[in-house]
């Protein structure tokens, strides 16, 4: 759906390094979800805003991970510092204002830890 | 938290045939959703459908909220049907919690 643009698409990086992946959901959204997708633990929601405040964010796995909502427009998910378990497609979803709860998904970012 | 319970887990058809993928939930349900995961990756909306029959070309689905359940249909499957098809449940709480999935792999 082009209602979400991700960034990178993909990214390789070494363990402890800082990983940054974001997010912008096109206007007239009022819900914004990131999600994680592992071949273990399937698609897991990790965080959501509703009118860019955070609701709910307990399934951020520990502290290493972040986000941040500071505009309707753009969202950012933080690893500092990552680790390899990290590794995984984080997806950026959206609900729009005018439906009542039908979900889209961005592309994707897949994330490499070495 | 809501239990999703997809089936089955795996499924290989031969192009042209039929089949019924199962969602079942353990609690009430505000809207549900079925995606279609292609190869690439992408999540692609199939359906949203809190209760009732939508059809959309080959691919019907059915929920049932009463008895906790949806089905999606897919008649004469292709190839480009190949994928794993997730079913996505969305409660009181505004978030959606989704099954594992059912692989689907479609012979030539």
């Amino acid at each position: 759906d082009a209602g979400v643009i991700q960034s990178p698409r993909h990214e390789v990086t070494e363990m402890g390094q800082e990983v940054t992946l974001r997010c912008k959901p096109i206007s007239g959204h009022n819900s914004l979800f990131w999600y994680r997708q592992t071949m273990m633990r399937g698609l897991e929601l990790l965080i959501y805003f509703n009118n860019n405040v955070p609701i709910d964010d307990s399934g951020m796995p520990e502290d290493r991970f972040s986000a941040k909502m500071p505009n309707a427009s753009f969202s950012t998910l933080k690893i500092q510092p990552s680790e390899p378990r990290d590794s995984a497609v984080y997806f950026c979803a959206y609900k729009r204002l005018e439906d009542t709860g039908e979900l889209f998904f961005g592309e994707g970012s897949r994330l490499t830890v070495l | 938290g809501i239990q999703v319970e997809q089936s089955p887990p795996d499924l290989i058809l031969q192009e042209g045939a039929n089949s019924t993928l199962r969602c079942n939930f353990s609690d009430s349900v505000n809207n549900l959703q079925w995606f279609h995961q292609n190869p690439w990756g992408q999540l692609i909306n199939l359906f949203y459908i809190p209760s009732g029959t939508k059809q959309n070309g080959r691919l019907s689905a059915t929920t049932v909220a009463t008895e906790r359940y949806s089905s999606l249909y897919i008649s004469s499957s292709q190839t480009t049907d190949s994928g794993v098809y997730f079913c996505a449940v969305n409660t009181n709480a505004g978030k959606s919690t989704f099954g594992d999935g059912t692989t689907l792999t479609v012979k030539p």
